[in-house]
């Protein structure tokens, strides 16, 4: 069974531009997470969602953050415009059924400049 | 809110014993995970507690006190493999919080 899906895995962008994140969750896992992390720090949650709805989103910052999932499968994170304090790893995470464990992409390495 | 608090870093001996300690404060509860997450790497799933208790797995062993936020990670008979940051994580109401991660180093 493939896992979480993430791309792209690294991703160098100049300040002000916009940039893309895709996630492809495990089939039939209808939470998703996206999460930021921080080099030695855990990850921080951004947005969650059970199937096309975003359920918690009230540590996305909506100013320059934005995120969907179409037909409850696959998502994308958006940030326009990027800022160098965005510099991080993108982590997108599913899970099967509410409070299991969720299983985690490999992750996008976000480089602002 | 949620407080979750763990060591910076431990070191250990292959072949020795560590146990890691996870503290929490949250507004409600519904288990705990451990995560493994080797540099560079995805978390990966290790143990989950929702009663009070320890869960052994292999080498691996976790242990929760609902009445004292506080949970255990004990790794056993450890390897160089071993090495890598280990993370406590809380999920209260469907939303899964993480501590800040225990670097853990493994020397010969």
């Amino acid at each position: 069974e493939a896992g979480v899906v993430q791309s792209p895995r690294y991703k160098i962008i100049e300040k002000k531009q916009p940039v893309a994140f895709w996630c492809n969750p495990i089939s039939g896992h209808n939470t998703l997470y996206w999460y930021l992390q921080n080099l030695g720090q855990g990850p921080e949650l951004l947005i969650r969602y059970e199937n096309e709805e975003a359920v918690d989103d009230s540590q996305l910052p909506k100013d320059r953050f934005s995120a969907e999932r179409l037909k409850g499968v696959d998502s994308t994170l958006k940030i326009q415009p990027a800022e160098l304090g965005d510099s991080a790893v993108y982590l997108c995470a599913s899970s099967l059924l509410k409070n299991t464990e969720a299983f985690f992409g490999q992750g996008t390495r976000l480089t602002v400049v | 809110g949620q407080n979750i608090d763990q060591p910076t870093e431990m070191t250990a001996t292959e072949g020795a014993i560590v146990q890691i300690n996870c503290t929490y404060q949250t507004s409600g509860f519904n288990g705990l995970f451990w995560y493994q997450q080797h540099a560079g790497e995805a978390p990966t799933f290790l143990s989950y507690n929702v009663l009070d208790g320890l869960e052994e797995k292999g080498r691996f062993s976790s242990f929760l006190s609902r009445s004292k936020g506080y949970s255990y990670l004990l790794l056993k008979e450890l390897q160089m493999k071993d090495s890598a940051s280990y993370l406590c994580a809380v999920i209260n109401d469907y939303k899964l919080s993480f501590g800040a991660g225990t670097t853990v180093t493994v020397r010969a």
